[in-house]
This record gives structure tokens, sequence and C-alpha cells, in this order.
């Protein structure tokens, strides 16, 4: 298995600004997943991050709106940005241990409220 | 477009009893289809995974169909327990490691 952090773990912003949320791992990875589960509603993949290649992203979310970061194989960071309430969700950063991999290991989310 | 619907309303069982949580699918041929947990506040933590051509799989209390020709997996969990209490996220998946999540369904398990 492995271990993941998120910091911050919650954050309350004010629409326009932009926060950055940070995911670290305690073993190196290939894949890293991000996603948004807003209230009472399920996961929805934002992006993926693979390390030495550009994020892919889902529909519905673009790049100039979710800039991905993936330096090396154990942090990646996610930037929501000009945030509106919209945004007020849970981001959560999951990955994949081992080429081919299938199941998907969790942090603990980051909360956000923008107001 | 690929669809995920898990039991909406949330299930109330007593102790002892075993609960069973339902997943469909509609416009997907996933290779494979996990179970997770969530508890208020956490991430999600993986349960079982079970591929297509597997028709049942066991851990301890838990136990996982998936009929590939009625597009559905059922969740059993025997015995439960309070602390079985959480929501519980079927998730399809194929090649390249991307999931696709239904809603969930909460369970409570009264003493």
């Amino acid at each position: 298995s492995a271990v993941i952090s998120q910091k911050p773990s919650r954050d309350i912003c004010q629409r326009g600004t932009s926060l950055t949320i940070q995911c670290q791992v305690d073993s190196q990875v290939t894949m890293m997943f991000w996603y948004r589960q807003q209230p009472g509603q399920s996961l929805t993949l934002i992006a993926t991050a693979n390390q030495g290649s550009e994020a892919t992203y889902e529909s519905g979310f673009v790049i100039d709106k979710f800039p991905i970061s993936r330096p090396n194989l154990t942090f990646s960071t996610l930037t929501v940005s000009n945030m509106s309430p919209e945004d007020s969700s849970i981001y959560l950063c999951s990955v994949v241990l081992g080429a081919g991999g299938e199941t998907q290991y969790f942090g603990p989310g980051t909360r956000l409220l923008v107001l | 477009s690929q669809k995920i619907e898990q039991n909406s309303e949330a299930l109330n069982i007593q102790e002892g009893k075993t609960a069973t949580l339902t997943c469909n699918y509609t416009n997907y041929s996933p290779a494979y289809l996990q179970w997770y947990r969530q508890d208020p506040g956490r991430g999600p933590v993986f349960l079982l995974l079970i591929r297509e051509n597997e028709k049942e799989k066991r851990k301890e209390r838990l136990k996982v169909t998936f009929d590939t020709t009625l597009k559905q997996s059922l969740f059993h969990i025997t015995a439960s327990q309070p602390a079985d209490s959480a929501t519980y996220l079927c998730a399809l998946g194929n090649q390249g490691g991307k999931l696709i999540f239904g809603q969930g369904t909460e369970l409570s398990v009264k003493p």
C-alpha cells in the first residue's frame, strides 16, 4: 500500500483567487490521479498526472483552470484557479502502485470552500 | 454515455444481518470492478477487485459478485457490525488505470 498526504486539509478562499493543493506519496509511483468530489456526489476524475509527461484532462476540465505539476515520482500539485463558489468541493489525489496496477490508494482529501 | 448506478437511498440494517449493495452500469465494458469504502472526511479505501472473467470473490466477511451479462455487481457484508457503517463506492476500470465511480451507497448498521 501507499501512504498519501495532502496539504492543506481544508481551506476557505475568496472568489477570484487560486489555491494550490499538494499531494505527497511515501513511495515512487508512476500514475497519479486528481479527483473532485462535490457534496453528496461521487468522485469525478479531473486529470491523470504521470511523471515526465503533460497531465491528461478529462472532458469538462481544462489546464487553464486546473494546472497540474508532477515534478517527481512522489509529488504532485493541483491548482484551482480563479475560483468561484462552484469550485467548493473535496479534492483528492490517488496513486496506482506498480506498472499495470489497478488498485488506487487515496489521500485524505482537501476540503475547499469558496465564498 | 457511461453510467453507474448504486442504491441511491441509505441502507439501514440491524447488526448481525447481511448487507447487500447493488451496482449497475450501462454503456461500458469494464475489465474489472472494484469496491471502496469511504468514511466521512476521508478518502476512499480499497476493499475488493473482481475481474470480468470472475463470477464471485470473497474476503473475510465481504463477498462480491459480477455479472457482465446483467451489467451488475452485488456487494455483501455478512454478520454486519456498527463499524461497517460507511459509504460504499463501486468503480469500473479498464486498461490504463482510470476508474469511473458510482455515487455510493450509505450503509448504517444499528446495534
